[in-house]
């Protein structure tokens, strides 16, 4: 089975914090992404990756950044928190061939003070 | 551009009630398309899916027809548990998109 984990579950920052999520997955999956979840709105995609030292903007890229140094980590990064970014933020993984389906992981609610 | 359109929530329905959540999309390709389901407090966790015209995806007692002739892709379940509240989404993929509905929330009361 896939896993894909995240760092924190749970998360309270303060405005203007930098903020760093980290996802993790164990299969090998070429392809990652970040979204963010807000009630209804749906999922935003925010960044995505391809492949190592790959990214490509998705729908809401503004006040967010992202890492990916290694194949199996894809980091997202707030470089100064603000309310608005009050969100849960969900990682998900793919394959290359077929784009099959996405595997998410469990998600971490970010609170910005 | 391709979108996916599915019923607004929430939907609240007695144990053992038949569930169907509407779900329409507007792609230019030939997508495939899914249902994902989220429980209190985790992520979204694949659901069914199907890959072309007239597939029907099923799972857990959930199914959903992959209707070209409509672009819709109902999601389906005759008799729901209280376990089966979450919240729903439908997604597609077109080339290297995916594209999520916004989601209906589903309680189910016993």
């Amino acid at each position: 089975d896939v896993k894909v984990t995240q760092s924190s579950r749970y998360l309270v920052k303060r405005t203007g914090e930098k903020v760093f999520l980290e996802c993790v997955q164990d299969m090998d999956h070429e392809n990652m992404f970040w979204y963010r979840q807000d009630p209804g709105l749906g999922l935003r995609l925010i960044y995505f990756s391809y492949d190592v030292k790959m990214k490509e903007k998705g729908d809401i890229p503004e006040g967010y950044s992202v890492s990916r140094e290694k194949k199996e980590r894809f980091s997202l990064i707030l470089e100064s928190a603000s309310t608005n970014q009050t969100s849960m933020y969900l990682c998900a993984t793919t394959r290359v061939e077929g784009y099959y389906e996405q595997y998410f992981g469990p998600g971490t609610r970010l609170t910005v003070t | 551009g391709d979108s996916v359109t599915q019923m607004e929530g929430p939907v609240t329905l007695s144990e053992e009630a038949f569930l169907t959540i509407n779900c329409t999309y507007t792609a230019t390709g030939y997508p495939s398309l899914f249902w994902y389901v989220q429980y209190p407090g985790e992520g979204l966790q694949l659901l069914l899916k199907a890959t072309k015209a007239d597939d029907k995806g099923s799972n857990k007692g959930f199914e959903a027809t992959y209707r070209k002739e409509t672009t819709s892709f109902h999601l389906e379940k005759g008799s729901v548990q209280v376990s089966d509240s979450a919240v729903y989404f439908c997604a597609l993929i077109t080339g290297n998109q995916f594209y999520f509905g916004t989601g209906t929330s589903l309680t189910v009361i016993p």
